[in-house]
């Protein structure tokens, strides 16, 4: 069983639904992550939780509402997306300066498809 | 400028020889330096990390850093089919009180049998 698990795998959904992916971790890290990677581009850092403080927001489009209600869960509330939002979405948790290291361990990813 | 630049390859090597894999960073403040491997459809997974100048060997993986040169790398020694994935480049920077990782394209590498 992974340390962060992110459901659902997959979803496909239009542009005018709302929709939310979901993450867990088991790790007692203290910071989780929303990364978004898409074919031939580097995974883009979205969001940044620290002790359920939110401490970065990488100019996301307002369509992509995080939420972290406690250390161990993250959702990525999302409404209205385009097309071009398809993409992997991964989650990630870290010890965060706990342990100064930087490492992060990754969940599957939902594959998100927008039609 | 990117910040991580990776060639995104395919780097192709016979089974049984050394692989090397090559990242530049920007940013002279990063601190941390990672090695994830990505299998196909799969989520990325740390491989190496190393924070000192010089050399740090795992098993058949050896990661090398180069400060002054904004220069990482990544050696597999004795390649395997099974090492065939992509490898992404990360460096981290402390930024207001957690681990900012910004990672490369990735550089695909392909084992051939």
């Amino acid at each position: 069983e992974t340390g962060v698990t992110q459901t659902p795998r997959h979803l496909v959904m239009g542009m005018t639904n709302k929709k939310s992916l979901k993450c867990e971790q088991h790790l007692g890290h203290n910071a989780m992550y929303w990364y978004k990677q898409s074919a031939k581009k580097p995974l883009e850092l979205m969001f940044v939780y620290n002790f359920k403080e939110q401490t970065e927001n990488n100019s996301v489009p307002s369509r992509f509402s995080p939420e972290c209600p406690n250390s161990s869960h993250l959702f990525l509330h999302l409404h209205t997306l385009q097309p071009e939002d398809s993409a992997l979405y991964l989650c990630a948790s870290g010890p965060g300066l706990a342990k100064n290291t930087g490492e992060l361990f990754f969940g599957e990813g939902s594959r998100l498809t927008v039609l | 400028q990117k910040e991580v630049e990776q060639n995104s390859g395919p780097l192709s090597v016979p089974e049984g020889a050394i692989a090397s894999l090559n990242c530049t960073y920007s940013d002279r403040g990063s601190q941390s330096f990672f090695w994830y491997r990505q299998y196909s459809g799969k989520s990325p997974e740390l491989i190496m990390f190393i924070y000192s100048n010089g050399d740090k060997e795992d098993g058949r993986f050896t990661a090398q850093l180069n400060k002054a040169s904004q220069y990482v790398s990544l050696l597999i020694r004795d390649s395997q089919p099974s090492d065939s994935a992509t490898y992404l480049c990360a460096v981290n920077v402390n930024s207001g009180g957690y681990q900012k990782v910004t990672f490369g394209i990735g550089t695909k590498l392909q084992v051939i049998p």
